[in-house]
C-alpha cells in the first residue's frame, strides 16, 4: 500500500545536540515531499519541501532535509537543536499524478535542556 | 496576507447538534482541504476542493458530514447530528495550483462533542 513512514514516535534529544528525524515513502514515483512542524495547539508550519534539484534542501529554523532515492527516503536534520524545537514533526507526501497531501503519523520531540 | 482562517477556534457542544465548521482560504489558492486531527488516527483527509468543485470525499467518514464551497473565498464543514466521536481538531488548508508549493494551514478549530 502506498504510505508515509515515519519509524520514531518520540524522541528525546539534549539542547545543542544533532538531531535526525527519519521519513520513508512507498509510492511507484518519487513524489512531492514536505516537513512540516506542529506546536502545541497550533496549526502546521512548513519547514522545507523537495520535488527535484539538489536532494539537500534547506529550510526555515535551521532544518534541512536530504532527499535519497534509493532508499525511498527524506530524513530531517538540525546541526544543533534548540528547546524551542520541541515540536510534533510531519512528513507529508503529495503523488505525482494527484494533489491530495499524505501524512505520516509524526515524531514528537522533546529537547532536554 | 492573512493566512487561511479558520472559526471557531474552539467549539463544544452537545450530541445531537448541528456544527458548522468555516475556513477562508488564502485569495488566489486554487485548492482547498479539510483535515482531521486526532491521537488514534492522526491528520486524517476528509475532503478536498479545486476551484470551488469537491474533487474527493472519500475520506468523509459518514453521512453526517458535508462540506460545502460557494464561493473562491469560503468553505464550510458541517456535522449533523454530531457525536462523542467526533471530537477532534479540523484543519482547513489552502494551495495554489503547484502541487510542489506545499499547502498553508489554518490554525485549526478544536471540537467538543459532549
Amino acid at each position: 500500500a502506498q504510505s508515509v513512514t515515519q519509524p520514531d514516535i518520540h524522541i528525546t534529544v539534549s539542547e545543542g545536540a544533532s538531531l535526525e528525524l527519519r521519513c520513508n515513502y512507498s509510492y511507484g514515483a518519487t513524489p512531492y515531499l514536505f516537513w512540516y512542524v506542529q506546536s502545541p495547539g497550533q496549526g502546521l508550519q512548513l519547514l522545507l519541501k523537495y520535488f527535484s534539484g539538489d536532494t539537500l534542501v534547506q529550510g526555515i529554523k535551521g532544518f534541512e532535509a536530504e532527499f535519497k532515492r534509493s532508499q525511498s527516503s527524506f530524513n530531517l536534520r538540525k546541526p544543533s537543536v534548540h528547546w524551542s524545537d520541541a515540536a510534533e514533526y510531519f512528513c507529508a507526501v503529495v503523488r505525482y499524478n494527484n494533489n491530495d497531501m499524505r501524512f505520516g503519523a509524526g515524531t514528537r520531540l522533546t529537547v532536554k535542556p | 496576507d492573512a493566512g487561511v482562517i479558520q472559526s471557531p477556534r474552539h467549539e463544544v457542544t452537545e450530541m445531537g447538534q448541528e456544527v458548522t465548521l468555516r475556513c477562508k482560504p488564502i485569495s488566489g489558492h486554487d485548492y482547498l482541504f479539510w483535515y482531521r486531527q486526532t491521537m488514534m488516527r492522526g491528520l486524517e483527509l476528509l475532503i478536498y476542493f479545486n476551484n470551488n468543485v469537491p474533487i474527493d470525499d472519500s475520506g468523509m467518514p459518514e453521512d453526517r458530514f458535508s462540506a460545502k464551497m460557494p464561493n473562491a473565498s469560503f468553505s464550510t464543514l458541517k456535522i449533523q447530528p454530531s457525536e462523542p466521536r467526533d471530537s477532534a481538531v479540523y484543519f482547513c488548508a489552502s494551495s495554489p495550483p503547484d502541487r510542489g508549493y506545499g499547502y498553508t494551514f489554518g490554525s485549526g478549530t478544536r471540537l467538543t462533542v459532549v
